[in-house]
Formats: structure tokens, C-alpha cells, sequence
């Protein structure tokens, strides 16, 4: 079945304590990226990745880093995480970019204490 | 004027009833528009593409206006399952290029 994972789907961390999220796709997808979405705001792109080794920023970037080693997999990283992070967390691939369907995964709910 | 402004609503309407939604974007070298939806919570899933000559999918219409910088939806017959926030998305262009996602606009459909 063609689908996005992420884990954990749910977590609870406190201030400060390194965390990675992880997303993996099986369809093959060159462009991958994360999103957050928080009440009244919306959905908002936080790292975005066109191909292996190639990640830039969207429009949140702050407090998190991302890696794209293998086509399939697209870590999100929080080095230091803070309770202003706390959100639902999506990560998304496509074939080929903007211009085509993204796929999300089922989201990730992180809460940071 | 913000990137993308949809009506949170909710709208509410009575099954087998037609609703349409509307959604205006600022970037006038936006290329790339599209209806997503969202169920409570849950990831936002593609409805439809938005092409300049409108486009229909079963009870689904939607359109697009370049000159006034509005895409619209409409949902003919609307069913109980149609109960969803309702996501307009841009493509933005500018310096690099990104989505930008509405805040979308919940509909609520009644027996």
C-alpha cells in the first residue's frame, strides 16, 4: 500500500530533550516535506527537501533541522525543543513537487513541557 | 491582503443541499491551485486540482479566477460524509517556492 509513516504518532517531551520524528514514504517520491498545523494558523511549511542531499528551508525553519540521506526517509529533528513546538506535525511527499499531489502521513502530536 | 484567505465558517447545511466556498490569494504569479480536505485532526488529503477552465469531479466543481484572485468550490447534493474542513492551497512563488495552505473553511452537514 502506497502510503507516508511518521512515528511517534503521539509524544510528550519536556524542554530541552533532543527528539527526532521520522517520516518514510514507499512511492518513490522525489520532493518530501514537513509541515505544522496550530489553531488559527493553519498548515505552515517547515523544511522541505527536492532530492537525497538537498533540503532548504520554508517558512518556520527555526528550532529544527532536517536530514535527507535515502530517497525514502525525511527526519525531523528538534535539538532543543521549547513548548512553543508543541503542534500537530505532517509530513507530506510528492512525485515530482508543488505542482502535484502531496501525500501526508497521519501526523505526529508533539507536546513539549 | 493575506496570502490566502478562505471563510473559517462552519457552514452549516442540510443534506442534499449545494454550498460553495470561496478563497482569494495575493500572489498574483501564483501558478498552481488546488482543494484539499481535512477531517478533524486527521492529514489533509487532495479533493481536486484547480485548472483555468474549471474542472468538475462527480459533485464537485471548482473554478478559478485569475483576474479577481479567487478559486472557488462547489459541492452539489452534499452529504453527510462531506463534513470536513475544506483547504485552499497555493502555490507561491516568491524567491523560492512553496505551498501555502488556507486555514480552511469547516462544513458541517446536518440529516
Amino acid at each position: 500500500e502506497a502510503q507516508v509513516t511518521q512515528n511517534p504518532r503521539y509524544l510528550i517531551t519536556v524542554t530541552g530533550k533532543k527528539l527526532t520524528v521520522t517520516c518514510s514514504q514507499n512511492m518513490n517520491h522525489e520532493y518530501m516535506s514537513w509541515y505544522r498545523q496550530d489553531p488559527g494558523l493553519g498548515l505552515r511549511q517547515i523544511y522541505y527537501s527536492m532530492n537525497v542531499e538537498v533540503t532548504d528551508k520554508g517558512d518556520v525553519p527555526e528550532g529544527y533541522k532536517v536530514s535527507r540521506k535515502e530517497k525514502r526517509n525525511f527526519p525531523l529533528i528538534l535539538e532543543s525543543p521549547s513548548p512553543n513546538q508543541t503542534s500537530l506535525y505532517f509530513c507530506a511527499s510528492s512525485r515530482a513537487g508543488l505542482a502535484d499531489t502531496q501525500y501526508f502521513g497521519p501526523g505526529t502530536r508533539l507536546t513539549v513541557l | 491582503r493575506k496570502e490566502v484567505e478562505q471563510d473559517p465558517g462552519p457552514f452549516n447545511v442540510p443534506e442534499g443541499a449545494t454550498v460553495a466556498f470561496n478563497c482569494t490569494y495575493s500572489n498574483s504569479a501564483s501558478q498552481s491551485f488546488f482543494w484539499y480536505r481535512q477531517d478533524c485532526r486527521k492529514e489533509p488529503k487532495l479533493l481536486m486540482s484547480v485548472y483555468s477552465s474549471g474542472n468538475e469531479d462527480g459533485r464537485f466543481t471548482a473554478q478559478l479566477n485569475r483576474a479577481s484572485q479567487y478559486i472557488s468550490l462547489l459541492i452539489r447534493d452534499s452529504k453527510l460524509s462531506d463534513s470536513a474542513t475544506y483547504l485552499c492551497v497555493v502555490n507561491r512563488i516568491s524567491g523560492y517556492s512553496t505551498l501555502t495552505f488556507g486555514k480552511g473553511t469547516m462544513l458541517l452537514v446536518s440529516p
